[in-house]
């Protein structure tokens, strides 16, 4: 079955822009996840969305937003860009429900670059 | 908050034998969790250890202690391919992880 798929897989921006990834979770799984990489903080969760309800954030500022749709695709937004959001945002689905084990399969990522 | 520490580089041969180690600071957690990343590439789920104990899934192994608040990864007859970045991670909550600072693996021949 299909992946995880992510678009765009490269784009840049300039400070001061907005920007919008999308990730298209695999059939069934109702969890979809975001996480932020870098060298120098490495994997950083963003937000976890379940059946469009977020059901956990992480340390972002609130220029980082994201929803879920009824068919579990998922959009983050990044507004007023800053050099440091350059990175690769990586989203991941899972098939959801309580805790405990949860494995993750992520997408390729997109990779941001702000000038 | 959690704080996962693990080495920043290892390297082995191919064949070889290889623990990656991952040391944590956290109020509590439901399981750690292993993932492996080439470069250029998306994590992938290697283990997962919800008890304390070791996991085996073929050429890893994955063990947890929660009382010395430590686990590792075992990669046994190491290969080229095995090449990568290894991650440690916890499960604070429903559905997310908190990675650790990761351990690029070296193989050479």
């Amino acid at each position: 079955k299909a992946g995880v798929t992510q678009t765009p897989r490269y784009l840049i921006k300039t400070r001061g822009q907005q920007v919008t990834l999308s990730c298209s979770p695999i059939s069934g799984h109702r969890s979809v996840s975001w996480y932020q990489q870098t060298p120098g903080q490495g994997l950083q969760f963003l937000f976890e969305y379940f059946s469009e309800t977020q059901r956990n954030k992480g340390n972002f500022p609130g220029r980082f937003s994201g929803r879920q749709f009824s068919n579990s695709r998922s959009e983050m937004n990044v507004s007023t860009l800053e050099l440091g959001d350059s990175a690769l945002y990586l989203c991941a689905s899972s098939v959801g429900g309580g805790t405990g084990a949860n494995v993750l399969t992520f997408g390729a990522g997109s990779r941001l670059t702000v000038l | 908050g959690q704080s996962l520490e693990q080495p920043s580089e290892v390297t082995a041969v191919e064949g070889a034998i290889v623990q990656i180690n991952c040391t944590y600071q956290t109020s509590g957690f439901y399981g750690l969790s292993w993932y492996q990343q080439h470069d250029g590439g998306a994590p992938t789920f290697l283990s997962y250890n919800a008890l304390d104990g070791l996991e085996e899934t073929g050429r890893f192994s994955s063990f947890l202690s929660r009382s010395d608040s430590y686990g590792y990864l075992l990669l046994q007859e190491l290969q080229m391919k095995d090449s990568a970045s290894y991650f440690c991670a916890v499960t604070p909550g429903f559905q997310k992880l908190v990675f650790g600072t990761g351990t690029r693996l070296l193989v050479s021949p």
